[in-house]
């Protein structure tokens, strides 16, 4: 199985900072890698596929970037309603695997 | 609008099994792959399996083989996953998630979840 180590586990920002979240995948993932934003006691929402697609809805202040083991999530002026738990997601090959997850706070 | 309808929520004996439903509305059901995810407190999120409706073609994660079956109806838009032999470590939410385009394996919509709790 592919193992995906999330970091931080924590991180606490101001508004309208710059936040990077990184994955780094056990092996090569060929871009094969997702993000997600979980807000407390909801299911989550998909935010970028393949490593650097938006999906629809989604502000771009939202972008992704990587290539073979490491992955990045960038936000790039960080927002109140940001705070979430992120996940990464590698969905290139089976079983897919999950990321431990980020929680994001505003200081 | 996409919407993924999931089933109410259920306490369950140490033992038993359940089933539960992810009803899909606005997009056609057979276009798609279903996903079917656990998120628990102390696993965090785990895929567990996947289900093509239109050929009933299902893919699971070695872990949840013989814990978890996913079935599809295609008359009424509805996938399903039935849990066996369900012990503490199956208490969690539950999840499914449709495909990305057609059968790409992100998940880009999700259900609101189904809680199971396991006591007696």
């Amino acid at each position: 199985d592919i193992q995906m180590t999330q970091s931080p586990s924590f991180l606490s920002a101001s508004v309208g900072d710059r936040v990077t979240i990184n994955c780094k995948a056990s092996q090569n993932i060929n871009k094969y890698l997702d993000w997600y934003q979980q807000k407390h006691g909801e299911a989550p929402k998909l935010l970028i596929y393949n490593t650097n697609n938006l999906q629809t809805g989604i502000p771009s202040r939202f972008s992704g970037s990587g290539s073979g083991t490491d992955y990045t999530l960038t936000i790039s002026s960080l927002q109140p309603e940001d705070v979430a738990t992120y996940f990464c997601l590698q969905h290139s090959s089976r079983p897919l695997t999950f990321g431990s997850g980020t929680k994001l706070e505003i200081k | 609008e996409v919407k993924l309808q999931q089933s109410g929520d259920e306490l369950v004996r140490p033992g038993a099994s359940v089933k539960m439903s992810c009803k899909a509305s606005g997009y056609t059901f057979t276009d798609y792959a279903m996903h079917w995810v656990k998120q628990s407190p102390g696993q965090g999120l785990e895929w567990i399996g996947t289900i093509i409706p239109l050929i009933d073609t299902t893919s699971y994660n070695q872990k949840f083989k013989g814990k978890a079956t996913l079935t599809a109806d295609k008359s009424s838009n509805t996938a399903y996953m039935e849990l066996s032999r369900l012990t503490s470590e199956d208490s969690a939410v539950y999840y499914c998630a449709r495909s990305g385009n057609n059968y790409a394996n992100w998940f880009a919509y999700w259900g609101q979840g189904t809680l199971v709790t396991v006591s007696s």
